[in-house]
């Protein structure tokens, strides 16, 4: 099956600093969304994002489909951004996979 | 417009019980779909069903099975429970079958095998 990569597994940031988050995914997809997990364990969803570039706030989304990579960035990060963050991908098959996720720590 | 509702957000089991799970999707959704999350196996696909079809199966064995009602809510049933079924496991609809729309999440119920 396909295999979807997501990096750096771990971030620690200081707050108001910047990140990239990194999906890769081993086949081709046809939609991808990125969610952030809050501690009490629900994912909250963040873009829906099969292609192109979406913003929202601090946090834009990039996915490039044909070299299988999507890219989530976190601007001027606050303590409430913390958690784990996963992106989601659905083959030819529709059948979802998820990403192995990174876990985001944001000091004061 | 309520969103994704899941219960009971926590229980407790004994080895070898059984246990139904229940979601209530988005008003006008028609598709829900389940996810199995554990530490070492991380967020896994069960099953999807729409219009009380279902479309989608995972990789889990026969004791973990689910149906769809006409209101579209939505049950997962396990039974003969193993220690290794303790999870979070998440609920999620969508307006599109097959996992081809957006999804929107409850916030899970926690099951803990003893």
């Amino acid at each position: 099956g396909i295999q979807v990569e997501q990096s750096p597994p771990d971030l620690i940031l200081q707050e108001g600093a910047n990140s990239t988050l990194r999906c890769n995914f081993s086949d081709s997809v046809n939609n991808l969304q990125w969610f952030h997990q809050n501690p009490w364990g629900q994912l909250i969803n963040l873009f829906y994002i099969p292609s192109g570039t979406k913003q929202n706030g601090r946090l834009s989304a990039t996915t490039v489909a044909t070299e299988r990579y999507s890219l989530l960035y976190i601007s001027s990060s606050q303590t409430t951004d913390s958690g784990v963050y996963f992106c989601a991908v659905v083959t030819g098959a529709n059948n979802l996979f998820f990403g192995t996720g990174t876990r985001l720590t944001v000091i004061p | 417009k309520a969103g994704v509702t899941q219960t009971p957000r926590y229980l407790i089991k004994t080895r070898g019980q059984q246990v139904t799970l229940s979601c209530s999707p988005i008003s006008g959704h028609r598709s829900v779909s389940w996810y199995q999350q554990t530490p070492g196996q991380g967020l896994q696909f069960l099953f999807e069903y729409f219009s009380e079809t279902q479309r989608n199966k995972g990789n889990f064995p026969g004791r973990f099975s689910g149906r769809q009602f006409s209101n579209s809510r939505s049950e997962m049933n396990v039974s003969t429970l193993e220690l290794g079924d303790s999870a979070l496991y998440l609920c999620a609809s969508s307006s599109l079958a097959g996992n081809t729309g957006e999804l929107f999440f409850g916030e899970g119920s926690r099951l803990t095998v003893l």
